[in-house]
């Protein structure tokens, strides 16, 4: 059973950068023809997809964000993690990462979320 | 980029009741279609997948028709535990879009 696991600082400034880390266990995150995928969701709001790494390393991100996103992976940790630039609070968002098995799949594994807050 | 518009955007029913929320996408999607139930603090848990097959564990209540542009999620009695947001979700093509949401209220 495949799990994930983000973690990284719950508070960061305005313009600096969010830093967060997803940790997959039990499974390697270069087997099979896995993506995964940072997903976010304001307070109250819907679900918003960041971007999206594939295990060869190329990536797909969402147009709205992608001058500031760079999503990147490290096997020998089985992590992959994303960087957010020139945060605003509009940035402040439960964050989510998630795999999709193969692709055009769904989200069959979703990590717990981690608060991050955006605020000097 | 391929739009998700669900409804409704919110739905008060009682245990039950049979409801129905409709995703209508922007272009074709096929059946690259999925359904997923959120609740307070928690990740969504995805119900549906590929417009109609429900995911092992899910309750056979539930179930998804649809393809091509409009799709459908039947809730055939609602039980307490399934009062929740629902979202789709296309996994056609990137920019990967989510619906806006349905919350589901008693």
């Amino acid at each position: 059973q495949v799990q994930l696991q983000e973690s990284g600082p719950g508070l960061v400034k305005p313009s600096q950068t969010l830093s967060l880390t997803c940790t997959v266990s039990g499974g390697s995150i270069s087997s099979g023809s896995s993506y995964w995928s940072w997903v976010r969701q304001p307070a109250g709001k819907g679900l918003e997809w960041i971007g999206r790494i594939y295990t060869s390393g190329s990536t797909d991100y969402n147009p709205s964000l992608k001058s500031r996103v760079t999503i990147s992976v490290d096997t020998s940790k089985n992590q992959f993690s994303l960087k957010l630039s020139s945060v605003t609070a509009a940035d402040t968002a439960v964050y989510y990462c998630a795999r999709e098995a193969d692709y055009s799949n769904p989200f069959h594994y979703w990590g717990q979320g981690t608060l991050v807050t955006v605020s000097s | 980029d391929i739009q998700m518009t669900q409804s409704p955007s919110s739905l008060s029913a009682s245990v039950g009741d049979r409801v129905i929320i409709t995703c209508r996408a922007s272009q074709s999607i096929s059946s690259y279609l999925n359904w997923y139930q959120q609740k307070p603090g928690k990740a969504p848990n995805l119900l549906i997948y590929a417009a109609s097959s429900l995911q092992s564990g899910v309750p056979s209540r539930f179930s998804g028709s649809g393809s091509g542009t409009d799709f459908t999620l039947t809730i055939s009695s609602l039980q307490p535990e399934d009062f929740a947001t629902y979202y789709c979700q296309q996994s056609y093509r990137t920019p990967i879009n989510f619906g806006q949401g349905t919350n589901l209220e008693i």
